[in-house]
């Protein structure tokens, strides 16, 4: 079992530029949950995905956005990229509709110039 | 202030100290994550608790619902136990991290 996997593993953009990051959740989890982590503070909640939907969101603008498909894979893009937005970026994966243990991926380290 | 809350925030330790790292949130959770994060950003769950008390191998991790408190604890510890830890409650099914305890133990 990979576990969650993510990609890539680190990404440099220009400010006004668009990205999307991947992610893979453990075999047998149904639920993605995004986190964004600026250095040296805690993960912030971004937004959860089950059956392809969004059922979760945190305090971020819509320029943040998701997906999830019928694999249970996931992609988080951002558009209009802001310096502030540099951060690593961490998907977690979950069973049972995120009630089960979470597990982490390494997460996509995030540079905005 | 913070909903989750950490303590201490650093902590240097020799090798074989018994390290107690504690969490108190101020939200209604289901359940809470103790997770450990190494430099270059990989998070371990270490426990899912969501009453009493669980052990595995040198880590042990309690939690009192009806004070909002939880601990960890990691008895003769060891340098390769050097990395942040992070206590994370869970709130509506999303969890909500403390900003970590930064550990060093050093031989």
């Amino acid at each position: 079992d990979a576990g969650v996997t993510q990609s890539p593993t680190h990404l440099i953009k220009t400010r006004g530029q668009q990205v999307t990051l991947r992610c893979s959740p453990k075999s047998g989890h149904d639920t993605v949950s995004w986190y964004q982590q600026a250095l040296g503070q805690g993960p912030q909640f971004i937004f959860q995905y089950y059956e392809e939907e969004e059922r979760q969101r945190g305090n971020f603008p819509d320029r943040f956005s998701g997906h999830q498909f019928p694999n249970y894979s996931s992609e988080l893009n951002v558009n209009a990229l802001l310096l502030g937005d540099s951060a690593l970026y961490l998907c977690a994966s979950s069973p049972f509709t995120g009630r089960g243990v979470a597990f982490f991926g390494q997460g996509t380290r995030l540079t905005v110039v | 202030k913070n909903e989750v809350e950490q303590s201490p925030q650093n902590l240097t330790a020799q090798e074989g100290e018994f390290i107690t790292i504690n969490c108190s949130y101020s939200v209604g959770i289901s359940a809470l994550h103790w997770l450990q994060q190494h430099p270059g950003g990989g998070i371990v769950s270490l426990f899912m608790l969501s009453s009493g008390k669980k052990k595995h191998g040198r880590l042990i991790a309690t939690i009192n619902i009806q004070e909002k408190h939880s601990s960890l604890h990691i008895t003769a510890s060891h340098p390769r136990d050097s990395a942040v830890y992070i206590c994370a409650p869970r709130n509506t099914d999303k969890l909500i991290f403390g900003t970590g305890t930064r550990l060093q133990v050093f031989p």
